[in-house]
């Protein structure tokens, strides 16, 4: 059973940098899928954030590229976000995930919220 | 980007009572459309891809449908684990997108 888990920091604050790690279990993250990063501001819908693909190929959402960067590390079979330049506007649970070839996401790690705030 | 639109927001409904959720897409995404439960603080569950196909472990109860524009979620007899939001997600081109999600809620 593939499962997915989060890990960081809950309180970042404005202008600094948000770092997300997502740990895998049961699934090794280099044998196939990509992985991605969804987020939820409190009482809002989702936001696709991007993906990366197990040969280390990336995509992101054009609203966040210019601050986002997701890595794996392949040693630990996990994989990162790092958002720079936060603003308030930043503040949401963030959920890590498998996607599968046609774009769906399962599953989700439970998520976890981060609060950008000074 | 493809914008996806849900109605209703909301609804009201009895267990037992068949749920219709409609989600509508900016332009044609064929059939790149999926759909997720969020019970209050957990994260979203799959419950069917590519517009019909019933992710494993999902009950019968839940089906979709539709295709182009157009798409539906339909529960047939609402049970008590159902209430949840619901959220259409398409999966036709990046940045993929969500709909703004339905709570279904407990007449």
């Amino acid at each position: 059973q593939v499962q997915l888990q989060e890990s960081g920091p809950g309180l970042v604050k404005p202008s600094e940098t948000l770092s997300l790690t997502c740990a895998v279990s049961g699934y090794s993250i280099s044998s196939g899928y990509y992985w991605g990063w969804i987020r939820q501001p409190p009482g809002k819908g989702l936001e696709w954030i991007g993906r990366i693909y197990h040969s280390g190929n990336t995509y992101y959402n054009p609203s966040l590229k210019s601050r986002v960067t997701i890595s794996l590390d392949m040693s630990k079979n996990q994989f990162s976000l790092r958002l720079s330049s936060v603003t308030a506007a930043d503040t949401a649970v963030y959920y890590c995930t498998r996607g599968h070839t046609l774009n769906w996401f399962d599953p989700w790690g439970q998520g976890t919220l981060v609060t950008v705030s000074s | 980007d493809i914008q996806m639109t849900q109605s209703p927001s909301s609804l009201s409904a009895s267990v037992g009572d068949r749920v219709t959720i409609t989600c509508r897409a900016s332009q044609s995404i064929s059939t790149y459309l999926n759909w997720y439960q969020q019970k209050p603080g957990k994260a979203p569950k799959l419950l069917i891809y590519t517009a019909s196909s019933l992710q494993s472990g999902v009950p019968s109860r839940f089906s979709g449908s539709g295709s182009g524009t157009d798409f539906t979620l339909t529960i047939s007899g609402l049970q008590p684990e159902d209430f949840a939001t619901y959220y259409c997600q398409q999966s036709y081109s990046t940045p993929l997108t969500f709909g703004g999600g339905t709570k279904v809620e407990i007449k």
